[in-house]
């Protein structure tokens, strides 16, 4: 079955730091891969997607992921982190194919920033 | 960008009474509609897809009599959790996806409490 780990429930940084929150998943084909983020007591924003193409991904709030399909994995990265970035976040894939998918979950990663 | 927008954000009932949670579309047809519910320090689980105009269809373990889901229309679904009990206190996430849309919008969420 198809699944999506986090493997890591939480993660602490200092702030100006690098970052680095990883993202494994078992699905068959090539997935749709999304991170989210959310903020205590609020919804869920997408920082990026990977459908195809360049497998090195832009998103919002300076993140970049990695597709690796050797690894299966899709890391989160930032070069340097804000006090405003300390959040859950949440690594997803898509189940299905063309537009007609579900969102498979991570347990996702709660960041800390350190002062 | 496409906004959902799902109200109230927090809401206290009491026990043996129901609530409806809307989610709405503001700037987008919403072909389809997901009900997520996370528990604390846990990731998503999705409860329920509507389509609109359709039945909604339900995942194992979501006792569809007491989470009943609406999407009447293209802009707009709800979730009435109907004689809530406090085992039902719980965030609850709407997310919609438009036509040939395949990214998924988040709303804010809607904080449960049942007393």
């Amino acid at each position: 079955a198809q699944s999506v780990t986090q493997p890591d429930i939480h993660i602490t940084v200092s702030e100006g730091a690098s970052l680095e929150l990883r993202c494994n998943y078992s699905y068959g084909a090539t997935p749709y891969l999304f991170w989210y983020v959310q903020s205590p007591g609020q919804g869920l924003q997408l920082l990026l997607k990977y459908f195809s193409g360049d497998t090195l991904v832009q998103g919002i709030k300076g993140f970049e992921a990695e597709f690796k399909r050797s690894q299966s994995s899709f890391n989160l990265r930032k070069p340097s982190v804000h006090w405003s970035d300390a959040a859950e976040y949440f690594c997803a894939v898509g189940d299905g194919v063309d537009s007609n998918y579900q969102l498979i979950w991570g347990a996702g990663t709660k960041l800390i920033i350190k002062p | 960008g496409a906004v959902v927008s799902q109200h109230p954000s927090r809401v206290i009932c009491k026990s043996g009474t129901s609530v409806k949670i809307e989610c709405r579309s503001l700037d987008f047809q919403a072909t389809t509609m997901f009900w997520y519910r996370q528990f604390p320090k846990k990731s998503l689980m999705l409860m329920a897809t509507s389509n609109e105009g359709s039945k909604a269809t339900y995942e194992q373990g979501v006792e569809k009599d007491k989470f009943l889901i609406n999407h009447a229309s293209l802009t707009l679904s709800t979730l009435t959790v109907t004689s809530a009990h406090p085992e039902d206190s719980s965030f609850y996430i709407c997310s919609a996806r438009g036509y040939r849309d395949y990214g998924y919008t988040f709303g804010s969420g809607t904080r449960l409490t049942v007393v």
